[in-house]
C-alpha cells in the first residue's frame, strides 16, 4: 500500500539467529502496528506503538521487541529466532488508532 | 471488545450483490463496527465501519440492526476481484484500541 513499506519481503533465517524487520511509512501516522498471522490463528497483534519511544505489548510479544526511535520507522526484533516464529508478519498504520489501518504488503519470514 | 460471529464461507455470483452477515450480540453502547478483507497473501484492507447509522462508501454498504446486535455488509455488485477473507470486527473507538481479528468469512465470487 502507497505509504508504508515493509523490509524485506522474505527472508530465511537460522534458529537462534537474530532478526529485524522494519516497517518505514510516509504518511506521519501516530500509529503503528505489528501482526503476524498463521495458519489456524489469523492476525495476532505482536506488539504496537503510539508515538515515538511509546509502544506496548499485544497477545503474542514473547521472544519480540519493538523500537521506534522516529515517526516513520519501528522495527520488530527476534531476539534469538525460533521455528515457532516462522510467520507472515504484517505492519500497519493507523492515524489515530481509530479510523482505517492501513496494512503493509506483509514480510514472510522462516526459521530454519 | 465483543465478540463477534461470521460464517466460514460464503459464495456469491459475480455481478450478483454478495451480503455478509455478522452477528455481535453483546455490541456495547461505544463500541463501532469495523469491516476489513483480505484478498489473498495481502495485508488487510479497510473497508468500512459505523457505529449504528447505515454508512455507505465507495466499496461497500453497511446495515446495522437497530438493536445493534447484528450488521450486514454489502457489496452491491460482486466481482472476482472480492474474493477474499472479510473480517467483522467490533472496538471501542479509542486511539490506544487495538484491532482485534477473528476468523473471518471466507468469500468466494464464481463467475
Amino acid at each position: 500500500d502507497a505509504g508504508i513499506t515493509q523490509s524485506p519481503r522474505h527472508k530465511v533465517t537460522e534458529t537462534g539467529t537474530p532478526v529485524t524487520l522494519r516497517c518505514h511509512q510516509t504518511e506521519n501516522h501516530r500509529y503503528m502496528y505489528w501482526y503476524r498471522q498463521d495458519p489456524g490463528h489469523g492476525l495476532r497483534l505482536i506488539h504496537y506503538s503510539y508515538g515515538v519511544k511509546d509502544t506496548d505489548k499485544g497477545e503474542v510479544s514473547d521472544g519480540y521487541s519493538v523500537s521506534r526511535s522516529k515517526t516513520e520507522d519501528f522495527l520488530l526484533t527476534l531476539e534469538s529466532a525460533t521455528s515457532s516464529q516462522t510467520s507472515v508478519y504484517f505492519c500497519a498504520i493507523s492515524l489515530d488508532g481509530n479510523y482505517g489501518y492501513t496494512f503493509g504488503s506483509g514480510t514472510r519470514l522462516t526459521v530454519v | 471488545d465483543a465478540k463477534t460471529t461470521q460464517p466460514p464461507s460464503m459464495d456469491c455470483a459475480e455481478g450478483r450483490a454478495a451480503n455478509l452477515p455478522c452477528n455481535h450480540s453483546t455490541i456495547s453502547g461505544n463500541e463501532y463496527v469495523y469491516w476489513y478483507r483480505q484478498i489473498h497473501s495481502q495485508g488487510p484492507q479497510y473497508i468500512i465501519h459505523g457505529l449504528k447509522n447505515n454508512e455507505t462508501n465507495e466499496m461497500a454498504s453497511l446495515i446495522i440492526t437497530e438493536d445493534r446486535k447484528s450488521s450486514t455488509l454489502i457489496l452491491p455488485h460482486a466481482t472476482l476481484r472480492d474474493t477474499a477473507v472479510y473480517y467483522c470486527i467490533v472496538r471501542v473507538q479509542q486511539g490506544a484500541q487495538k484491532l482485534v481479528f477473528g476468523q473471518g468469512t471466507r468469500l468466494t465470487i464464481n463467475p
